[in-house]
């Protein structure tokens, strides 16, 4: 079974300009999760979707930050513009049966 | 507020000495203690879940508990490839169900 695929793996920007990242969850997973993780830090959700409802967004900076999932599936979290502080590990996550969550490899963000 | 804190920050070991790593949690109403292990570069990799007091789980080297206020992570004769970032997580009852995540112990196995 394929896990969690994200891209871009890596990407780097100025300040200003804006930003998206793709994620592809594991088939079949309804519940899927963006977070944010800073280095030396755990993981801290963004927003959470139910399908292709957005369930908890209160954490996501909405001056900012947008998400999307369309049809239920893949997802993309947009940042426009970026700022230096947006520099961190964007990670995409979907929920097994049992409130496990899987995570893809993340997207290093690097804003310069 | 919900809380997670991981203890110590980061922990050297020499193979086949065995220790724990401590969680404690501070949330209203478990529903779930999570933990995952994290190799640089990658994103957190599902180890158990813990769902009660008293439970227990194992795999391979490690082996998770969980009591009323606090979680260990056992690692027995760990090897060098042990080594890596060991993640805390706990998700409450109440439907938000996000993973509150604790800062991580970092563990280096040395040969």
């Amino acid at each position: 079974e394929a896990g969690v695929v994200q891209s871009p793996r890596y990407k780097i920007i100025e300040k200003k300009q804006p930003v998206a990242f793709w994620c592809n969850p594991i088939s079949g997973h309804n519940t899927l999760y963006w977070y944010r993780q800073n280095l030396g830090q755990g993981p801290e959700l963004l927003i959470r979707y139910e399908n292709e409802e957005a369930v908890d967004d209160s954490q996501l900076p909405k001056d900012r930050f947008s998400a999307e999932r369309l049809k239920g599936v893949d997802s993309t979290l947009k940042i426009q513009p970026a700022e230096l502080g947006d520099s961190a590990v964007y990670l995409c996550a979907t929920r097994g049966a049992g409130y496990e969550q899987y995570f893809g490899p993340g997207t290093r963000l690097t804003v310069t | 507020e919900d809380q997670v804190t991981q203890s110590p920050e980061a922990l050297r070991l020499q193979e086949g000495e065995s220790s724990s790593l401590n969680c404690s949690y501070t949330v209203s109403g478990l529903r779930g203690l999570f933990w995952y292990r994290q190799d640089p570069g990658k994103g957190p990799e599902f180890l158990f879940t813990l769902y009660s007091a008293g439970e227990e789980k194992e795999k391979e080297r490690l082996k998770a508990t969980l009591t009323k206020k606090e979680s260990f992570l056992h690692i027995t004769a760990p090897k060098p490839e042990d080594s890596a970032t060991y993640l805390c997580a706990a998700t409450t009852q109440g439907g938000s169900e996000k993973l509150v995540f604790g800062k991580g112990t970092k563990l280096t196995v040395n040969p």
